[in-house]
Parts: C-alpha cells; sequence; structure tokens
C-alpha cells in the first residue's frame, strides 16, 4: 500500500536551535499534508497543515514546506522549547477519505 | 471538555472474546474515522463514514465492524479478538469540504490490550 516515509524517527536538538523533520510520499494525487504532535498518553493534535494549492505555510514558530514536484514536505520548529519536546507525524492525504501517516519523529529538546 | 468521547479509556479482554468501543462526536462533523496505533504500526487508518455511509475502508478483517446508529456516533465492534489486536484505537472526526480531506480531530483514544 502506499507509504509516506519520515525522517528522522528521533531527534535531539538544544533549547533554542531549530529542529527539521522530513516527509515523502508515493501518490502524486495527495493534496493535504497534515502535521500532528502527540504526547505521551495523549492524542494526535493536528499543529499545522499544508494543501497543494501552496508551498510554503508559517504559523507560530512552525513552518511548513511542499515540493510537489519532488513528493517531499518538511516541518520546520524555530526556536525549540522542552515543550515542544514530543512524538511527531506527517501525513498525506490518499483519496478523500484516509490519511497516510509516517511512522513518527521523537524529538527531545534538551535545555 | 473534549468534543470527541471514547469509551472505555482502557479495555481488557481475553482472546477470542468480542468487545465494542464507543465513539461520540459533538463538533457537528459530517466525517467520523477509526484509526489504530501500535508500536508495530504507528497510525494506521481503518475506516472512515460520511453521513453514516462507509466511504473508504482499508481493514482486511470482517472482525472489525464499524456501527453507526447516528450521524455523530461510530462504534467499533471486533470480535474474536487477538492478541494482535492490542492497540489504542482512536476515533476521529471532519468535516469534508469541496476539495477534499479536510482537519481530522482525533479523541483521546482506547486502550486495549488482548491476553
Amino acid at each position: 500500500g502506499e507509504q509516506v516515509e519520515q525522517l528522522p524517527s528521533i531527534l535531539r536538538v538544544q533549547e533554542g536551535s531549530s529542529a527539521s523533520i522530513n516527509c515523502t510520499y508515493e501518490n502524486s494525487a495527495s493534496n493535504y499534508f497534515p502535521w500532528y504532535k502527540q504526547e505521551p498518553g495523549e492524542n494526535p493534535k493536528l499543529i499545522i497543515d499544508i494543501r497543494s494549492n501552496m508551498e510554503r505555510k508559517q504559523t507560530q514558530g512552525l513552518i511548513v514546506l511542499l515540493d510537489k514536484k519532488a513528493k517531499r514536505f518538511s516541518l520546520h520548529i524555530t526556536d525549540t522549547q522542552p515543550g515542544d519536546s514530543a512524538m511527531y507525524f506527517c501525513a498525506a492525504s490518499s483519496g478523500s477519505w484516509q490519511l497516510i501517516f509516517g511512522s513518527g519523529t521523537q524529538l527531545t529538546v534538551m535545555p | 471538555d473534549p468534543k470527541i468521547i471514547q469509551k472505555p479509556k482502557y479495555l481488557v479482554a481475553v482472546t477470542g472474546s468480542e468487545k465494542i468501543l464507543i465513539c461520540e462526536q459533538y463538533l457537528g462533523h459530517n466525517a467520523m474515522y477509526w484509526y489504530r496505533q501500535s508500536a508495530k504500526k504507528p497510525l494506521e487508518f481503518m475506516f472512515s463514514y460520511s453521513y453514516q455511509k462507509l466511504m473508504d475502508n482499508q481493514t482486511a478483517s470482517s472482525r472489525f465492524q464499524p456501527q453507526s446508529s447516528k450521524k455523530n456516533h461510530l462504534d467499533l465492534q471486533i470480535t474474536a479478538l487477538k492478541p494482535d489486536d492490542s492497540a489504542t484505537y482512536f476515533c476521529a472526526s471532519s468535516q469534508p469540504g469541496t476539495g477534499g480531506l479536510e482537519r481530522l480531530f482525533f479523541g483521546h483514544g482506547t486502550k486495549l490490550s488482548v491476553l
């Protein structure tokens, strides 16, 4: 089946630095790309999303870039804080009714 | 105040038994979904429903049967439980737009352990 590859699986950064997570997808028809943050024992929470008619979106310290030609999208967290430590998942739409999720990135922000 | 309510939060079952996972959403959304999360497969799509109709299904086993009695309810019946079914089952909802899939919001999950 369709897959979304997400790298790295583990990411450790120093507080105040930037963190970047990259995802690639297979389906050229995918048109919606959300990012979710999940803390231990909690549900995934949507933090930012981008549609295929955009190449860049930014909100509150988060930047998402989309390269449709390369079928690649990425999340950049600027000025990371310990509260940003969590599991992050990217996803790509498959048809109109499902998301294919990446395998996750465990981000640790060290004080 | 959660807008997507899943019951129970934790569930322990014996192999071969049957359980029903409950999900209700109060976001006014027309579409509801089930996803499964385990150590082997982080977040795996299972079913999507819109206006109580099945729209997509990626679950090969007929042991998993969604049940929608109302637009804002989507329960998941699992029969002949196996230890491999152990996972956290997340219900989600969205308001589909003309452009396709829209933002999914997840409930807090039901953690199922099959012994």
